[in-house]
Parts: structure tokens; sequence; C-alpha cells
């Protein structure tokens, strides 16, 4: 049954405190991308990346951190840095570069901060 | 990247047909239209996607003018499980990721 999950569904973050999400797709997707929405807004963009050892910032990638060692995973890490990490991630994958493209989305993880 | 407009919100009434435009009045050649639902607490889902004229699929159509500066997404006879979000984006190839604005919400009352 090919599909992106995501775990957990819930995190707790204390302060100060590292946290790192997951994100694993069996589609052979190249692209993956991660996404933060606040309540009643839109999805914005944290990372993305295209290829296997290569990612690139989104519109707010300060306090965020992330890794793509192998295709099918791209796990995030929220920071102590990141001074407002209450929200819920949602985690994508995408063919790649081939038009036109269509994302598809992971269940997401809602992180809430202690 | 081109950039899209949509209602922030509408109601409809269950058995009715909704579409709701978009507008896009700086797509470029390449670009593509691809509309997305979103449930609460969900991930959004891929619903639609064209170029031009005319696309129809299970779940919806999408009608494209010649000149491709709006779109318009028509769900047919709306049921209560059709209340979400639905985000309108505009896109080439995978070369940058598609953006998403806050979308419309639609509520569909009984």
């Amino acid at each position: 049954d090919g599909g992106i999950t995501q775990s957990p569904k819930y995190l707790f973050r204390k302060e100060g405190q590292n946290v790192t999400l997951s994100c694993e797709q069996n589609l052979n997707h190249d692209a993956m991308y991660w996404y933060r929405q606040d309540p009643g807004q839109g999805l914005r963009l944290i990372y993305y990346s295209q290829i296997v050892n290569d990612f690139q910032k989104g519109d707010i990638a300060e306090g965020y951190s992330v890794s793509r060692e192998k295709k099918e995973s791209f796990p995030l890490t929220v920071t102590s840095a990141q001074k407002n990490p209450t929200a819920f991630y949602l985690c994508a994958s995408s063919p790649g570069r081939e038009a036109p493209e269509t994302q598809y989305f992971g269940p997401g993880t809602r992180l809430l901060v202690l | 990247l081109a950039k899209t407009t949509q209602p922030i919100s509408m109601d409809s009434y269950e058995g009715q047909e909704v579409n709701i435009t978009c507008s896009h009045n700086n797509i470029a050649t390449n670009d593509y239209i691809t509309w997305y639902q979103q449930f609460p607490s969900q991930g959004p889902r891929f619903i639609i996607q064209g170029y031009k004229t005319k696309v129809t699929n299970e779940v919806a159509s999408l009608f494209i003018p010649a000149d491709r500066k709006s779109s318009t997404l028509s769900l047919p006879r709306v049921s209560l499980s059709d209340t979400a979000v639905y985000y309108c984006l505009v896109g080439d190839a995978g070369n940058t990721p598609l953006v998403f604005g806050k979308g419309t919400r639609l509520s569909v009352i009984a």
C-alpha cells in the first residue's frame, strides 16, 4: 500500500528541546517537502528536497533543520531556536522534475509546546 | 510564481452545484492549474489539474478560459462531506515548489 507516513501524530516539546518529526514515503518520489500550517491559515513551506543529499530552504526555514540521506525519508527537526513551534506539520512528496507537479501529502503531525 | 486569488469563504446548501473561481493573471505558458481539498487536521488531497479548456473527473470539473487568467472549480451536487478548504495553485514542472495560499473555506449546510 503506497503512500506517505508521518509520525508521531502528536508531539509535545519542552522548553529548549529539539524534536524530530518523521516522514517516510514508498512512492519512489524524488522530491519531498515540509510545510507548517497554523490555525485558519494556508500552508507555508519550510524546506524542500528535490534529490537525495540536497535540500533548499523554503519561506520559513529559521529554527528548523532537515536531512535527506535516503530517497524515502525526509525528517524535520524543530530546534530550540524556533520560538513558536506549535503548529500542524505536513510532509509531502512529488515525482520530481516533471510537469505537471502533483504533491501527495501525509496525515500530518501536530506539535504542541508544554 | 504566478500568484492566485480566490474567495476566502463560501456557503452552499446540500445538493447544489458549487463553483469556486480562482484568478491567476500572471500565469506563465508552462504553468498548470491544480486544485487541492483539505479537511480539518488532514493533509491536502489532490482533486483535479488542467492546462486549458475543461477537465472532468469523478470528483469535480475544472473550467479554464482561453486566456487562462482564471479557472473555476465546479463541484456538482455538494454534500455535507464536501465541507473543506479548497486551494488553487499554479505552477510548472517541479523546479520550484507550489505555493499554497489561504484557500477557500467551503461550508455546506443541510
